[in-house]
């Protein structure tokens, strides 16, 4: 067990529709970090928090977004959601920002969108 | 061309066989190299992590890092069923002034490995 939760475990939803993924980071970590898994894209880097601040992102979407709360667990919120976002969303925390800090990963939403 | 390249397998292996898993990968920038086993409905869960070049070793499992061929390893000696999984590695720069770089993993498609009895 990494100690990263997230909710809900698999989520199916129609086109259009808004969802919001929710990601507890280990105890005492204050950077989240979210990514994006599909079959043809790999494992790709959205977003990034530490201690309430966005501090990098990716190819993320303009139709996503997410925050980190004052408690530090993390919200991703997808909406006017398309066939192609069905993947899974992996949240993963660290103990700070930084390359030289090991990221570990909880065991994903899986997103379904028919 | 993508950033890092990772042969996606699948590898099939006795029990008690070596293991060799490699990727490659073109920005001179990653400094930090990870390797990571992922079960199926599973995250990725961190197996190595090192920095810059040298090898590092944990039980079963060895870490090679060429920085100057862009080439990084992972060797599972005595391989066990339970190795059967899907394996990734990652890497990611050193954060920069710009701050577009804090921490991100660049990950290889992964390799799917079975270890079978």
């Amino acid at each position: 067990d990494s100690g990263v939760t997230q909710t809900p475990k698999h989520l199916i939803t129609a086109t259009g529709q808004r969802v919001t993924l929710r990601c507890s980071p280990r105890s005492g970590d204050l950077s989240v970090y979210w990514y994006q898994q599909s079959l043809d894209q790999g494992l790709q880097f959205l977003i990034q928090y530490y201690n309430g601040e966005e501090r990098a992102k990716g190819n993320i979407l303009e139709r996503f977004s997410a925050q980190q709360f004052p408690d530090l667990h993390s919200e991703l919120n997808l909406s006017s959601l398309e066939l192609g976002d069905s993947a899974l969303y992996f949240c993963a925390s660290s103990v700070a920002p930084g390359s030289n800090q090991p990221q570990h990963f909880g065991d994903g939403t899986r997103l379904s969108i028919l | 061309q993508k950033e890092v390249e990772q042969d996606p397998g699948p590898l099939s292996v006795p029990e008690g066989a070596i293991v060799s898993l490699n990727c490659t990968y073109s920005n001179s920038a990653f400094q930090y190299f990870m390797w990571y086993r992922q079960y199926s409905r599973k995250g990725p869960e961190l197996l190595m992590y090192t920095y810059s070049s040298g090898n590092k070793e944990d039980g079963r499992f060895t870490a090679q890092v060429d920085k100057s061929s862009k080439y990084i390893s992972l060797f599972i000696r005595d391989s066990q069923p339970s190795d059967s999984a899907t394996y990734l590695c990652a890497m990611s720069a050193p954060a920069n002034a710009g701050g577009t770089s804090y921490g991100k993993l660049t990950f290889g498609q992964g390799t799917i490995l079975t270890v079978h009895p």
